[in-house]
């Protein structure tokens, strides 16, 4: 069965300072790839998503992502954190199955940002 | 533009009783509606998805039933709550059938089972 793994549950990096967040999927072939931002007690907000072509995508608030097949990767970067990126971070896949859009979410990953 | 509406925001209820939570969309027409739930600590696990009026698919096994009774109304319902579903619902929607359409979550719902 097809399933998303973000290894790290809690990351804390300071103001400034560079992130990233993982992400690995398990899928025979290539997905399709987002991430989702949600500040507490929220809903889910798309930061980017990976369809085809370039494995660098550009995201909103100055994030980016890599797909790398090899790795079954999806990680989230961001060069320069703020204190507002402060959040909870959704990797998901859809998986490409022709069926309707089912995404199917990693557990989390919870950000503090250190002044 | 599109928008997407839920309520109640946060609703506290005892067990056994009865559960209605409401989500609408405006701005767009026939969207895929989806009810998501969230427990403490976990990511989140679609629960229903709906592609048309009276049409719903159920990914889980639960105390919990969905209906779609407009276009844009998707309604997430119980007979009798149980301690269990207790957490965070979301709801969801996209324009299209294809898979590649990203979706657009309410600010959810953040039940509480006595």
């Amino acid at each position: 069965a097809q399933s998303v793994t973000q290894p790290d549950i809690h990351i804390t990096v300071s103001e400034g300072a560079s992130l990233e967040l993982r992400c690995n999927y398990s899928y025979g072939a290539t997905p399709y790839l987002f991430w989702y931002v949600q500040s507490p007690g929220q809903g889910l907000q798309l930061l980017l998503k990976y369809f085809s072509g370039d494995t660098l995508v550009q995201g909103i608030k100055g994030f980016e992502a890599e797909f790398k097949r090899s790795q079954s990767s999806f990680n989230l970067r961001k060069p320069s954190v703020h204190w507002s990126d402060a959040a909870e971070y959704f990797c998901a896949v859809v998986p490409f199955s022709g069926g309707y859009n089912k995404l199917i979410f990693g557990a989390g990953t919870r950000l503090a940002v250190h002044p | 533009s599109q928008t997407i509406h839920q309520w109640p925001a946060t609703l506290v209820q005892p067990v056994g009783s009865p559960l209605s939570l409401e989500c609408t969309v405006e701005g767009t027409s026939n969207p895929n509606l989806y009810w998501y739930r969230q427990a403490a600590g976990r990511g989140l696990q679609l629960l229903f998805y709906s592609v048309g009026i009276g049409q719903i698919s159920s990914e889980v096994p639960q105390n919990l039933s969905a209906s779609r009774p407009q276009d844009r109304q998707f309604i997430l319902s119980s007979k009798k709550l149980l301690l269990s579903d207790s957490g965070f619902y979301l709801c969801a929607w996209s324009g299209s059938i294809q898979v590649n359409q990203p979706q657009h979550f309410g600010d959810g719902t953040r039940l509480s089972i006595l």
